[in-house]
């Protein structure tokens, strides 16, 4: 069984630029999340998908952050203009309907110079 | 107070030691509780889960929880240098979300 995929796994944008990181979560897996890990710290939660809606993006900076799971399936988090702070990694993750376990993506390091 | 806390380590033992990891969380109306392992430049890997108070064993894997004093331990028998990672402890919230301590990093020593 494939695991979560993402792209891109490296990013490296200047300031204000926008970026878009993509999420395949585990086929069969209704509920999508997004985590920002800054660098010593654990994952931090940005929004919680259950199949295609946005059922918890309280974290979600919606001043400059945006997603989407249009169909149910993949995902795509974008932001727009980045700011310096920003730079961590992004972390995707999915979850089965009847189980509890959370898997990751191998995640995407954003370096915003 | 953090949601869940963990020592930052990093915490060292020996090859062939028995390596101790803990966790204490705020919330007393968790129920599900998750050990990640978490390699440098890697995403984080569950490695184990446990929902009922006592111990759950897999492998040279041993979980540990106590609702009453909401503290969760991991225990790493016969340690092996390809144990050194950072361990991370998670606790769902009400949120259905997963909150992630720091994290502590265990380092092996051959």
């Amino acid at each position: 069984e494939a695991g979560v995929v993402q792209s891109p796994r490296y990013k490296i944008i200047e300031k204000k630029q926008p970026v878009a990181f993509w999420c395949n979560p585990i086929s069969g897996h209704n509920t999508l999340y997004w985590y920002r890990q800054n660098l010593g710290q654990g994952p931090e939660l940005l929004i919680r998908y259950e199949n295609e809606e946005a059922v918890d993006d309280s974290q979600l900076p919606k001043d400059r952050f945006s997603a989407e799971r249009l169909k149910g399936v993949d995902s795509t988090l974008k932001i727009q203009p980045a700011e310096l702070g920003d730079s961590a990694v992004y972390l995707c993750a999915s979850r089965g309907q009847t189980e509890d376990e959370q898997f990751f993506g191998p995640g995407t390091r954003l370096t915003v110079l | 107070q953090k949601e869940v806390e963990q020592n930052s380590g990093p915490l060292s033992v020996p090859e062939g030691a028995i390596a101790s990891l803990n966790c204490t969380y705020s919330d007393r109306g968790s129920q599900s509780f998750f050990w990640y392992r978490q390699y440098s430049g890697k995403s984080p890997e569950l490695i184990m889960s446990i929902y009922s108070n006592g111990d759950k064993e897999d492998g040279r894997f041993t979980a540990q929880l106590n609702k009453a004093s909401q503290y969760v331990s991991l225990l790493i028998r016969d340690s092996q240098p390809s144990d050194s990672a950072t361990y991370l402890c998670a606790v769902y919230t009400g949120r259905r979300a997963l909150t992630f301590g720091s994290g502590t990093r265990l380092q092996v020593q051959p």
